[in-house]
């Protein structure tokens, strides 16, 4: 069975632009998050979404947003990217509702704006 | 504001020996993972801990929670070079679905 899936595995855009990831869980998740890990920090928590509803947001700007499909997929965009957005965007899913909630990563996108 | 310390943040050892990494907060977790990162990648999940006092073992790898669900502990045995990465915990909040990420131990086990 294939993992979580990510897309594009690299990206390099300029300050301003805007950018939109995208992710697709293990089969028969349901639960999407995202997280910003910044070169030598662990992982932050940013966005989670259950059945195409948020479920948790992190302390993030309001130049992130997400969205899940109806497949499950997810989409994150960012707007007027600053340079601080540099970062590998981790998506991870999870299929357990119950305290154990084990999530499982997918491989990242590296995000480089210059 | 929650915080996940974890420590020590580099590591450097022969292989062969023992070592501990310690994961400490004041908040508490209804879960706990240890996730192992290779350069680029993604965490690669190791291990759930969901009860307070749980020691779990993965062949020379043994975690423990702590009993009050506020820290836990990885212990690896005789290392090898082929443990070498960053090793992360993570804690899932009380009565949400957010985790928090500790910063990370880097290891590096030299042959």
């Amino acid at each position: 069975d294939a993992g979580v899936t990510q897309s594009p595995t690299h990206l390099i855009k300029t300050r301003g632009q805007h950018v939109t990831l995208r992710c697709s869980p293990i089969s028969g998740h349901k639960s999407v998050s995202w997280y910003q890990q910044v070169l030598g920090q662990g992982p932050q928590f940013i966005f989670q979404y259950y059945e195409k509803e948020e479920r948790g947001r992190g302390n993030f700007p309001d130049r992130f947003s997400a969205r899940q499909f109806p497949n499950y997929s997810s989409e994150l965009n960012v707007n007027a990217l600053l340079l601080g957005d540099s970062a590998l965007y981790l998506c991870a899913s999870s299929g357990r509702r119950d305290v154990a909630y084990e999530q499982y990563f997918g491989p990242g996108t590296r995000l480089t704006v210059t | 504001t929650q915080l996940l310390e974890q420590s020590p943040q580099f590591l450097s050892i022969q292989e062969g020996e023992n070592l501990t990494v310690y994961c400490n907060s004041s908040s508490v977790f209804s879960s706990l993972q240890w996730y192992r990162q290779e350069p680029g990648e993604g965490p690669v999940l190791l291990v759930t801990v969901v009860t307070g006092g749980e020691v779990k073992k993965l062949k020379r790898l043994t975690f423990q929670f702590g009993d009050a669900r506020k820290d836990s502990s990885l212990h690896i045995t005789a290392a090898q070079p082929g443990d070498t990465g960053l090793y992360l915990c993570a804690g899932r909040l009380s009565g949400t679905y957010k985790y928090i990420f500790g910063t990370g131990t880097r290891l590096k086990v030299l042959a």
